[in-house]
């Protein structure tokens, strides 16, 4: 069974479009993530949800909207898409420590987003 | 700004060389872990680090933790093309030792001439 899984894998889509991107995780995690991958790799934190709370929110533009129906799922909308939107999106979860550092994050098998 | 930074960005190497990314921090982290991403594939753990000084060895690959928490390194012997990928750091955000907020260095990719 899949740990972590996004739909959809890939994602072609014109600009100025609004788009989603749906994650569940059955690890029985409480908390889940949304980074952005760009074309050098570089991984950045976007949003964080821990029990369907928001806990972090990165600067990302307003036109990117999470939704945590529950602990399970964690779903990003993206509005007016742009052509600098075009990334690898990845879902990842982990369990929320209070103390004693921090769990593995376990991450989806990703979303390739191509604005054009 | 970015809490872990990480070098070097590209490394090529011939099958059977060596192979060492270094992630360094500004401030003492609490714990540091890694990752691996094969090409086309997600990120994966490999490993955490909590100890000052600490060394841990899977197979080939070595992680070691800076004394003063504020550096660690990744070191695989004789590489092999399985090896191929991005590797990453990843530490705490300034002053945190817990919770869910990981910074992720810019990762070193790995090539792997067979």
């Amino acid at each position: 069974d899949t740990a972590v899984s996004q739909t959809p894998k890939y994602l072609v889509t014109q600009m100025g479009n609004d788009k989603s991107i749906k994650c569940e995780q059955n690890l029985g995690h409480d908390t889940m993530y949304w980074y952005k991958q760009d074309s050098k790799k570089f991984l950045k934190i976007m949003f964080s949800y821990n029990n369907k709370e928001l806990i972090i929110n990165e600067t990302v533009p307003n036109r990117f909207s999470p939704k945590s129906p529950d602990k399970a799922h964690l779903n990003l909308h993206i509005n007016s898409l742009e052509l600098g939107d075009s990334a690898v999106y990845f879902c990842a979860s982990s369990h929320y420590r209070t103390s004693g550092g921090f769990d593995t994050q376990y991450f989806g098998p990703g979303t390739r987003l191509t604005v054009l | 700004g970015q809490q872990v930074m990480q070098i070097p960005q590209y490394q090529h190497v011939q099958e059977g060389e060596d192979f060492t990314t270094y992630c360094n921090s500004s401030t003492t982290l609490s714990n540091i872990q890694w990752y691996k991403q094969r090409p086309g594939g997600h990120p994966v753990f490999l490993i955490q680090l909590v100890k000052s000084g600490e060394v841990k060895k899977q197979k080939r690959l070595t992680f070691q933790f800076g004394e003063a928490k504020k550096n660690s390194s990744l070191h695989i012997t004789a590489t092999q093309t399985t090896d191929v990928g991005t590797y990453f750091c990843a530490g705490p955000r300034r002053g945190e030792t817990s919770g869910s907020r990981l910074t992720f260095g810019e990762g070193t990719q790995l090539t792997v001439n067979p």
